[in-house]
């Protein structure tokens, strides 16, 4: 299985400041085929199931915010929260759909 | 609007069989996409279980592919899963799910179900 390993285990950010998370897969999750890097990112609230807010490492879903980006190619990849509001308090999971999914252990995201 | 909403028990004895159905409402199963269970639990996080084509092809972890099925009915527009011989480690969260991309049965998932909480205890 693809390995995906997320850093840091948590972070605290003042409102209004960027918040960037990051997430190693291993081995690559690029498909040359489609010329795609096959990540995913969620942001989950307590009590919720996961919200998907990035596919494809940086296509962003539909009816979320401009200030949640994602970038990365080959096994690095990134999440950015650009300007950290109070409602993004969350955990942030990464996740490969390139095969059988896999997903990192999750960053939480507190207010400093 | 395309809901997804979990029904089964919620408590299961160990080595017994756990089953769940996922209810979809707002999209027809028969339409296309592949539709899965993913599970989490503390101790192991957010877990792929396996998806279902409507034509009933399927995919599973392969961890736990001796264990898990999972099966579709378009005539009641829902999908299932069960899980053999479960143990204290099976108890979890299980969501049933709905992709973003339609011919990929690896979800990245834009519909969860509200998820059902299951405890495998005595």
């Amino acid at each position: 299985d693809v390995v995906m390993t997320q850093s840091p285990d948590s972070l605290a950010v003042s409102l209004g400041e960027r918040a960037t998370i990051n997430c190693k897969s291993s081995p690559s999750v690029f498909y040359s085929t489609t010329n795609k890097n096959y990540i995913a990112w969620y942001q989950q609230k307590s009590g919720q199931p996961p919200k998907l807010l990035i596919y494809w490492a940086s296509v962003r879903e539909a009816g979320v915010p401009d200030r949640f980006s994602g970038s990365g190619s080959g096994t690095d990849f990134t999440l950015t929260i650009s300007s950290l509001q109070a409602e993004d308090v969350a955990v942030y999971y990464c996740q490969q759909h390139l095969d059988t999914p896999t997903f990192g252990q999750g960053t939480k995201v507190e207010i400093k | 609007q395309v809901q997804l909403q979990e029904s089964g028990p919620r408590l299961v004895k160990p080595s017994e069989t756990l089953s769940l159905t996922c209810a979809v409402s707002g999209f027809s199963i028969s339409s296309g996409h592949y539709w899965g269970w993913i599970r989490q639990s503390p101790g192991k996080g957010l877990e792929f279980l396996g998806s279902v084509y409507h034509d009933g092809s399927t995919y599973h972890s392969r961890s736990l592919k001796s264990r898990v099925t999972i099966s579709v009915d378009t005539s009641k527009n829902q999908f299932s899963l069960t899980l053999n011989s479960v143990t204290a480690a099976d108890t979890a969260v299980y969501y049933c799910a709905r992709g973003v991309v339609p011919d990929s049965a690896w979800l990245a998932v834009r519909y969860w179900g509200q998820g059902i909480m299951v405890t495998v205890s005595s």
